[in-house]
């Protein structure tokens, strides 16, 4: 079983603010990084697929970042927006079986 | 188009029954999987399928099984259910089973209660 970690557990923001989330994973054996978006009483819905190191995604105000011989991605959220609101998973790949994070679960004040 | 498609959404059980839970997928994915979700964990894979007849294990795959007779199919049995399997459970399947080429499409859940 790997260990796939996200931080914070949890942000409160305000609209406007821009933040960030970590994931890490084990580096050895890795295909790819996902990230899926994942709102309340939905399913998760992908954002990126993410498989180069220094790879980088960018859609709309959200972007992502790997680095893939350190273990790490980062999801950028820019100006967050009220529909922001959601909880954020981190998926590690190996070989064909998929390994989630818990999620880091983001409130955006209005 | 439908894309994946989980049945029931609800589902009350006592200990020791059986049931099957539902997957269909109608995009022709090879890859199959099924995870359960619960409270301060993340997703964590049953089992999968990267195609018709193949099979095989995931993180948590004890008191659970699995078939793939067909592409578009993917049932998860209980087998003689226990309180610990009470979980939502999705099921998803993708294009790539490296992940490399193509995301999870999730099903809408199945939340399963064992008293």
């Amino acid at each position: 079983i790997l260990n796939v970690e996200q931080s914070p557990q949890s942000l409160h923001v305000q609209e406007g603010d821009s933040t960030n989330f970590t994931c890490s994973f084990p580096s050895s054996n890795f295909y790819a990084l996902h990230w899926y978006r994942w709102e309340t009483a939905k399913s998760p819905e992908a954002l990126f697929v993410m498989t180069l190191n220094g790879d980088e995604k960018k859609k709309g105000r959200i972007s992502a970042t790997l680095n893939t011989k350190e273990g790490y991605s980062y999801l950028y959220i820019k100006g967050s927006q009220p529909e922001d609101s959601a909880t954020y998973l981190c998926a590690s790949v190996y070989f064909n079986k998929f390994y989630f994070g818990s999620g880091t679960k983001l409130n955006v004040k209005p | 188009n439908a894309g994946v498609t989980q049945t029931p959404k609800f589902q009350v059980l006592k200990t020791g029954q059986s049931m099957t839970l539902q997957c269909a997928q109608d995009m022709n994915h090879e890859y199959m999987s099924w995870y359960r979700q619960d409270p301060g964990m993340g997703l964590r894979l049953i089992h999968y399928s990267v195609g018709a007849g193949i099979t095989d294990q995931g993180e948590v795959p004890n008191g659970y099984n699995v078939s793939r007779s067909t592409t578009e199919d993917f049932p998860l049995r209980l087998l003689s259910a226990a309180p610990s399997q009470t979980s939502v459970y999705f099921c998803a399947s993708s294009y790539s089973w490296t992940g490399e080429t193509g995301e999870l499409f999730f099903g809408e859940g199945s939340r399963l209660t064992v008293l």
